[in-house]
């Protein structure tokens, strides 16, 4: 049973520029969330994505936007980069139906690095 | 700002029981208690979660008294591997986001 998967494990972009990041959520899940990890701090909640909309969103800019496809992945993308967007991107995948709290399960990251 | 409030940092010996007491003194009706465990550079990895009284897996026990208001993780026979961070935190199901606070980083010495 494969895991939550993100593509690419690491990637450098300057200033300016555009990112994609990209998620598969675990076999079952149905529910993606994308959190930002800067060095030394806890994750920060971005943004939700469930019936391929956004359910719920963070304080972060609009330059953080994303997408959810029909087979549950979803996509990541940050415009117009600054240097303070260089941190581990996390994705988070849970199955929304169950009556319990969502458990979600992170992936390994994409560590982005700002030049 | 994080629901949960957790010790910085703790230290330990191999062999022995660490438990992490976190605090969430306004937990909803619907929150259930979660942790997690972080290496450097890797995703936060689920430990476990309970509602209350105690749960216990493979790795951990959690316990939370009838009140709710705060919860201990209980890591039998550390070993050197369970150097990380580790973080509580309290969701609803129909709270979905997690809201992380900067998590204990316990510290195990041979």
């Amino acid at each position: 049973d494969a895991g939550v998967t993100q593509s690419p494990t690491h990637l450098i972009k300057t200033r300016g520029q555009q990112v994609t990041l990209r998620c598969s959520p675990k076999s079952g899940h149905d529910t993606v969330s994308w959190y930002q990890q800067a060095l030394g701090q806890g994750p920060q909640f971005i943004f939700q994505y469930y019936e391929e909309e956004e359910r719920q969103r963070g304080n972060f800019p609009d330059r953080f936007s994303g997408h959810q496809f029909p087979n549950y992945s979803s996509e990541l993308n940050v415009n117009a980069l600054l240097l303070g967007d260089s941190a581990l991107y996390l994705c988070a995948s849970s199955h929304r139906v169950t009556k319990e709290a969502d458990t979600q399960y992170f992936g390994p990251g994409t560590r982005l690095t700002v030049l | 700002l994080a629901k949960t409030t957790q010790p910085i940092s703790m230290d330990s010996y191999e062999g022995q029981e660490v438990n992490i007491t976190c605090s969430h003194n306004n937990i909803a009706t619907n929150d259930y208690i979660t942790w997690y465990q972080q290496f450097p550079s890797q995703g936060p990895r689920f430990i476990i979660q309970g509602y209350k009284t105690k749960v216990t897996n493979e790795v951990a026990s959690l316990f939370i008294p009838a009140d709710r208001k705060s919860s201990t993780l209980s890591l039998p026979r550390v070993s050197l591997s369970d150097t990380a961070v580790y973080y509580c935190l309290v969701a609803g199901g129909d709270t979905d986001k997690l809201i992380f606070g900067t998590g204990t980083r316990l510290q195990v010495f041979p």
